[in-house]
């Protein structure tokens, strides 16, 4: 069964310029999440999506971070504009038993803003 | 807000001895779950726990939940190099949230 798959795994740029990051989460399953990790940290739950509407988007911040999911599988999450405190590592995690049970992870986007 | 704390935030140990980490929380949770990360790579889930008081074990692993269903911990028996890395827990109450890692280094 093939995994979570993102992409870039690395993403340089420029302050106040975009960027966007993309996710194939595992077949079948519905819940997707994208989170926020700064090195030494814990991932930080940015949005999380139940087929393709959003259950949580509490914690992104939305005068510059976006995320959809399209018919319900694939993800793209955007900054714009990017800031230096954006420089992190940001992972897509889906599960198949809905919001708050096993998450399966990707890689990553390790994106450094400068 | 679901807050989880972990500590000890890092822990250094030498092979062969034995170490418990701690995922402490006010909230009640429906499950826990324990995922281990390596540089460079995203999470990767060790066990859920469930009912409050279960105990699972994965090899040297023992992972305990709480009776109360608030809090859990890890207990790594005769640890190895490879058990190195940032050991997260998470809750699930319809959303899943990150404590911020206990960070374990065997050495060799």
């Amino acid at each position: 069964e093939a995994g979570v798959a993102q992409s870039p795994r690395y993403k340089i740029i420029e302050k106040r310029q975009s960027v966007a990051f993309w996710c194939n989460p595992i077949s079948g399953h519905a819940t997707l999440y994208w989170y926020q990790q700064i090195l030494g940290q814990g991932p930080k739950l940015l949005i999380q999506f139940q087929n393709n509407g959003v259950v949580d988007d509490s914690q992104l911040p939305k005068d510059r971070f976006s995320a959809e999911r399209l018919k319900g599988v694939d993800s793209t999450l955007k900054i714009q504009p990017a800031k230096l405190e954006d420089s992190a590592v940001y992972l897509c995690a889906s599960s198949f038993r809905g919001p708050g049970t096993e998450a399966f992870f990707g890689q990553g986007t390790r994106l450094t803003v400068v | 807000t679901q807050l989880l704390e972990q500590s000890p935030q890092f822990l250094s140990i030498q092979e062969g001895e034995n170490l418990t980490v701690y995922c402490n929380s006010s909230s009640v949770f429906s499950s826990l779950q324990w995922y281990r990360q390596e540089p460079g790579e995203g999470p990767v889930l060790l066990v859920t726990v469930v009912t409050g008081g279960e105990v699972k074990k994965l090899k040297r692993l023992t992972f305990q939940f709480g009776d109360a269903r608030k809090d859990s911990s890890l207990h790594i028996t005769a640890a190895q190099p490879g058990d190195t890395g940032l050991y997260l827990c998470a809750g699930g109450n319809n959303r899943l949230a990150f404590g911020k890692g206990n960070q374990v280094v065997v050495i060799p």
